[in-house]
C-alpha cells in the first residue's frame, strides 16, 4: 500500500497569506488528487495534479487560488493563496496506487485561517 | 452534480450494540466505497464492492453493493470503542475513470 506523508500537520494562519502543503508519497503513482474537507463536512475533489502538466480543477476551484505543483510521480504541493477564515479545512493529498487501483489518503492538513 | 445520500448523520450507540449506515442515490454507480475517518487523520479504506449484489465482510464489518446498483448498506457487529468515528461511503460512476462522489459522512458515537 502507498505510504502518503503530509506537511505541514496542521498551521495557524493568518488571512491574506499563502500557504504551501507537501504531499510525498513512498512510490511511484499516477494518479494524485488533492481534496478539501470543510469542517464538519464530507470530502470535495479540489484537483487531479498531473505529472508534467497543469492540474485539471473541478468545478468551483481555481488554479489562481489553488496552484498546484507535481514535478514528478512521487511529489505533489498544494498552495492555499491570499487565505480567507473560509478557507479553514482539512487539504488532503490522495493517490491511487498503480498495482491495486486503491485510493489511499495522507493524514491531511488542518489549516486555519486568523 | 451527483449526490449520496448517507444515512443516519450520526448514531449514538451503547457499546456491543450492531450498528448499520446506508447510501442511495439516483444515479447508478460501478463501484462502492466505505471509508472510516479517525480524528486528526486522512479516511481509510474498509470495504471496496464492485459487484451489485456484492456481500463483502472485513471482520466485524459487512457491506453489500445493492442489486440496483444506486445504494450500498454498511453493518458493524458488535461494536467497540475504537469504532468511534466517521464513516463515508464513496460511490464511483459508470463511465467514470476515477472520480468518486462522497458521502456527507455518518458520525458514530459509542455511550460509556
Amino acid at each position: 500500500s502507498a505510504v502518503i506523508s503530509q506537511k505541514p500537520s496542521r498551521d495557524i494562519c493568518q488571512r491574506g497569506t499563502s500557504l504551501t502543503i507537501q504531499c510525498q508519497v513512498d512510490s511511484q503513482v499516477t494518479m494524485m488528487f488533492w481534496y478539501r474537507q470543510q469542517p464538519g463536512q464530507s470530502l470535495t475533489l479540489i484537483a487531479t495534479a498531473n505529472q508534467g502538466s497543469e492540474a485539471t480543477y473541478e468545478s468551483g476551484f481555481v488554479i489562481d487560488k489553488f496552484p498546484i505543483s507535481r514535478p514528478n510521480l512521487t511529489f505533489s504541493t498544494l498552495t492555499v493563496s491570499n487565505m480567507s477564515p473560509e478557507d479553514s479545512s482539512i487539504y488532503l493529498c490522495s493517490v491511487i496506487d498503480s498495482n491495486t487501483g486503491e485510493l489511499f489518503f495522507g493524514e491531511g492538513s488542518r489549516l486555519t485561517v486568523l | 452534480g451527483q449526490q449520496l445520500n448517507q444515512s443516519p448523520q450520526s448514531m449514538f450507540i451503547q457499546e456491543g450494540e450492531d450498528v448499520s449506515m446506508n447510501c442511495t442515490s439516483s444515479s447508478i454507480f460501478n463501484t462502492w466505497l466505505w471509508y472510516k475517518q479517525d480524528p486528526g487523520e486522512g479516511p481509510v479504506l474498509l470495504i471496496a464492492l464492485y459487484k451489485a449484489g456484492e456481500l463483502t465482510s472485513n471482520g466485524r464489518l459487512t457491506a453489500q453493493f445493492g442489486i440496483t446498483r444506486k445504494d450500498s448498506f454498511l453493518n458493524i457487529s458488535a461494536s467497540i470503542p475504537s469504532d468511534v468515528g466517521i464513516y463515508f461511503c464513496a460511490g464511483q460512476l459508470l463511465d467514470s475513470n476515477y472520480q468518486l462522489i462522497w458521502g456527507a459522512g455518518t458520525k458514530l458515537i459509542i455511550k460509556p
